[in-house]
């Protein structure tokens, strides 16, 4: 168990609809990672936040957005939702942006 | 973004048999991460690496960081069943929050 705790576990929704996912980071972690992982493109980072700021973004879609609360727990939404989104999405989370990442277990989105 | 290209893609060997696989990069890292997935489930840390040269074991596990800092090797000694699983090799972007680069992964299937 890596501290990091990812809710839901699955979600099904259909094409068009708005989710959000959600994370709590490990004790004491200040930076919270997105990551999303397809079969075609692996591991993709998407979004990172760095005690309630956002710091920086990877390959994240227009339609997707985050936030980290003071509390440090983090949302991701996803919006106007394809076929494609379909994935698994992981929070991950380090005490500081340099420091090692551990990751959630993932939430398992299907978008039909 | 930094390449980490990953080989074998796959390996099926046999319980006892030793394991090795690797990672390049077009570029320098002053990081590697090995982490194993299991289906459905998040990645898990196996080991850090920080120092060019450097060779690290967890258990059964040992890697090294290459000289060049462009590459990464991991051995699993002694294979036993539930070394099955997905091995990743990663990389952080400091000019990205320190967010992960991952190579597509090494699959492995261990048989009794």
């Amino acid at each position: 168990d890596s501290g990091v705790t990812q809710t839901p576990k699955h979600l099904i929704t259909a094409t068009g609809q708005r989710v959000t996912l959600r994370c709590s980071p490990r004790s004491g972690d200040l930076s919270v990672y997105w990551y999303q992982q397809s079969l075609d493109q692996g591991l993709q980072f998407l979004i990172q936040y760095y005690n309630g700021e956002e710091r920086a973004k990877g390959n994240i879609l227009e339609r997707f957005s985050a936030q980290q609360f003071p509390d440090l727990h983090s949302e991701l939404n996803l919006s106007s939702l394809e076929l494609g989104d379909s994935a698994l999405y992981f929070c991950a989370s380090s005490v500081a942006a340099e420091e090692t990442q551990y990751f959630g277990p993932g939430t398992r989105l299907l978008v039909l | 973004g930094q390449q980490l290209n990953q080989s074998p893609q796959s390996m099926f060997i046999q319980e006892g048999e030793d394991v090795s696989m690797n990672c390049t990069s077009s570029s320098i890292f002053n990081t590697w991460l090995w982490y194993k997935q299991d289906p459905g489930e998040g990645p898990v840390l196996l080991i850090a690496l920080y120092k060019a040269g450097e060779l690290t074991s967890n258990g059964r596990l040992t890697a090294q960081f290459g000289i060049t800092r462009k590459d990464s090797f991991l051995n699993i000694s002694a294979s036993i069943p539930s070394d099955v699983g997905i091995y990743f090799c990663a990389g952080p972007n400091s000019n990205s929050g320190y967010a992960l680069n991952f190579g597509k992964g090494t699959s492995l299937l261990v048989t009794p």
